[in-house]
């Protein structure tokens, strides 16, 4: 079945720690690929996208990811990470007409 | 600034009370939809616009209707609404379809008692 996952619900680091947060995805053809943030009370906003090309994609807020196609993967990541990180950060699919979002992973930053 | 809004932020309402939460993008998106979130549940599609006149369901359109008479605005309408439709309601809009991304509006919260 096409789906998208994100093995992690939770995650807490410690501020300047380096974040990995995963997100596999699971459909024919390779997707057009995204992240999105989405603090308390707020709604989404695009950190980045991958459609074609350069496989490590650099996005807003000091966040990358890099899209392995052999694994499916299109983890974010980020060196250190700032307390205004805490948030909920969606992974998300478009093929075709369908946008599909993963189940999210809840950041949590310890000062 | 280019960006979708939604009208009301929150709303409270009772049981069986038509309603409707408007969204209007000034980016001469195509694509309009809109989304639910729920806890543990995530966020799911309730309906899609590709472009004016022309909607569809996505995977929970029950007890929702919505219409696209302009490229503006895609209003959503809850004819008679049910405490199961408590929920937080994004509107997005995308410049072609909806493998480009969506922009996102800034969430309705609605109440049904």
């Amino acid at each position: 079945a096409q789906s998208v996952t994100q093995p992690d619900i939770h995650i807490t680091v410690s501020e300047g720690a380096s974040l990995e947060l995963r997100c596999n995805y699971s459909y024919g053809a390779t997707p057009y690929l995204f992240w999105y943030v989405q603090s308390p009370g707020q709604g989404l906003q695009l950190l980045l996208k991958y459609f074609s090309g350069d496989t490590l994609v650099q996005g807003i807020k000091g966040f990358e990811a890099e899209f392995k196609r052999s694994q499916s993967s299109f983890n974010l990541r980020k060196p250190s990470v700032h307390w205004s990180d805490a948030a909920e950060y969606f992974c998300a699919v478009g093929v075709g007409q369908n946008f599909v979002f993963g189940p999210g992973t809840r950041l949590s930053v310890l000062p | 600034e280019a960006q979708v809004t939604q009208n009301p932020r929150y709303l409270i309402t009772v049981t069986g009370k038509k309603l409707t939460v408007t969204c209007s993008q000034n980016m001469n998106h195509e694509y309009m939809s809109w989304y639910r979130q729920d806890p543990g549940l995530g966020l799911r599609q309730i309906y899609y616009s590709m472009n004016v006149e022309v909607t569809d369901k996505g995977d929970v359109p029950e007890g929702y209707k919505v219409s696209r008479k302009e490229k503006r605005n895609f209003p959503l309408i809850l004819e008679s609404p049910s405490p199961n439709q408590t929920s937080l309601y994004f509107c997005a809009s995308s410049p072609r379809d909806g493998a480009y991304g969506y922009t996102f509006g800034s969430g309705t919260r609605l109440t049904v008692v």
